[in-house]
């Protein structure tokens, strides 16, 4: 069985650095592409990012890059998700979500609550 | 970028009912379109892929149709777990994807 496990919620100040995780079982880590989403409050999913453990091949959205960095450690099939400086408009649900080669979005992590308040 | 669009954006309608959702592109997209469930506190599901294709477990009151810019979702008898907001999903361009801007709906 295919399973995404996202680390649990944080509550972060503006300015702070955040590295959250996706731990991946049930499948070979480094043939699918995994991306991350963000939904917040009220608000439809973004795709972010997206990152490719085969060659490291990392592709942004427009809108994030250069806020976030997403890697992985194919060692232990984890990918990540960071922040180096928090703003208070990163509040929201971060999604990993891994892309089959058909475009489908079949597995997802169960998504991680990241709260940035002063 | 392409630019996806929904409606209605929110909808309500009784038990039994035949719900339509529609989705629109920018560009042509031929049958590169997904349809997803997503409940209050949940993860998004898939429940249509290619436009029309439903996805393995998904009941069959739900279907799909279209192709290039014009996509629909409909459920054909509307239950009170298919309370949820629906959200349709291109991937004309892998692998990055974009989602439309999503459709609540409720039961009267």
């Amino acid at each position: 069985e295919v399973q995404l496990v996202q680390s649990g919620a944080e509550v972060k100040k503006p300015g702070e650095s955040l590295k959250i995780s996706c731990k991946t079982s049930g499948y070979t880590f480094r043939s699918y592409w995994i991306a991350w989403v963000r939904q917040m409050p009220g608000k439809g999913p973004e795709w972010m990012g997206i990152f490719y453990p085969t060659d490291s091949d990392t592709r942004y959205s427009p809108s994030f890059q250069g806020q976030i960095t997403i890697s992985a450690d194919n060692s232990i099939d984890t990918a990540y998700l960071q922040w180096s400086s928090l703003r208070a408009s990163d509040t929201a649900i971060y999604y990993c979500v891994r892309l089959n080669a058909t475009g489908r979005l079949s597995n997802w992590g169960q998504g991680t609550l990241v709260t940035v308040s002063s | 970028d392409i630019q996806m669009t929904q409606s209605p954006s929110s909808l309500s309608a009784s038990t039994g009912d035949r719900v339509t959702i529609t989705c629109q592109a920018s560009e042509d997209l031929l049958d590169y379109l997904n349809w997803y469930q997503q409940k209050p506190g949940k993860a998004p599901k898939l429940l249509i892929y290619d436009a029309s294709n439903l996805e393995a477990g998904v009941p069959s009151r739900f279907s799909g149709s279209g192709s290039g810019t014009d996509f629909t979702l409909t459920i054909s008898a509307l239950q009170p777990e298919d309370v949820a907001t629906y959200y349709c999903q291109q991937y004309d361009n892998l692998p990055r994807f974009t989602f439309g801007p999503g459709t609540k709906v409720d039961i009267k």
